[in-house]
């Protein structure tokens, strides 16, 4: 009974390639996010959908395209893949997108350009 | 632009002692500052939540402290046990996203 789950766990790929990891929360939350933790620990958001609707965008490559069919569900596509996008993908979801409400977070991609 | 530091990066600990993490933030505009564990290979916990206009929160053997106008917060950890070895890390919300520290490893020993 995962609360936030992504698949794949693991992602090996070569560069140029498009792959996508989806995300799906059992929780009921209104919102969602990814974040990218990379090789330095470092977590920084990238986006946020409230009830499909996106409301952050961060500074991201347009190589990369979230996409959210329902409030339960948002996966993440990434084009013509580079080396520099090697990092853990963490989908996050909260209650609703108050700054008070707890995020809980999946157990994260790695993913490994090459 | 909202910075998030957390000092020691490491900490290496004896089962039993007490202990007090540390996290800054640069722009006291916050709406909250929220503490989560990270186990190797594993998302983020969230274990506690002050919102702007409290100044402690207590779960347990964690007691988390917001001081907006000093831009710092601790985590209090009592009684550690080897169970606390993971990464713990802050993070701010205001008009800026939520923002990240990159953490503090703790380590506790047997």
């Amino acid at each position: 009974d995962t609360a936030v789950s992504q698949t794949p766990k693991y992602l090996v790929t070569q560069m140029g390639n498009d792959k996508s990891i989806k995300c799906e929360q059992n929780l009921g939350h209104d919102t969602m996010y990814w974040y990218k933790q990379d090789s330095k620990k470092f977590l920084k958001i990238m986006f946020s959908y409230n009830n499909k609707e996106l409301i952050i965008n961060e500074t991201v490559p347009n190589r990369f395209s979230p996409k959210s069919p329902d409030k339960a569900h948002l996966n993440l596509h990434i084009n013509s893949l580079e080396l520099g996008d090697s990092a853990v993908y963490f989908c996050a979801s909260s209650q609703d997108s108050t700054e008070n409400s707890p995020l809980h977070f999946g157990n994260g991609t790695r993913l490994t350009v090459t | 632009k909202q910075e998030v530091t957390q000092i020691p990066a490491a900490l290496s600990v004896p089962e039993g002692e007490n202990l007090v993490l540390n996290c800054s933030f640069t722009d006291s505009a916050i709406y909250n500052l929220q503490w989560f564990r990270q186990d190797p290979g594993k998302g983020l916990t969230s274990l506690l939540l002050i919102q702007s206009s409290q100044r402690e929160q207590t779960s347990g053997r964690l007691n988390a402290s917001l001081d907006k106008s000093s831009g710092r917060s601790t985590l209090y950890i009592a009684a550690s046990q080897p169970g606390d070895s993971a990464t713990y890390l802050c993070a701010a919300t205001g008009n800026t996203p939520l923002v990240f520290g990159k953490g503090t490893r703790l380590s506790v020993i047997a």
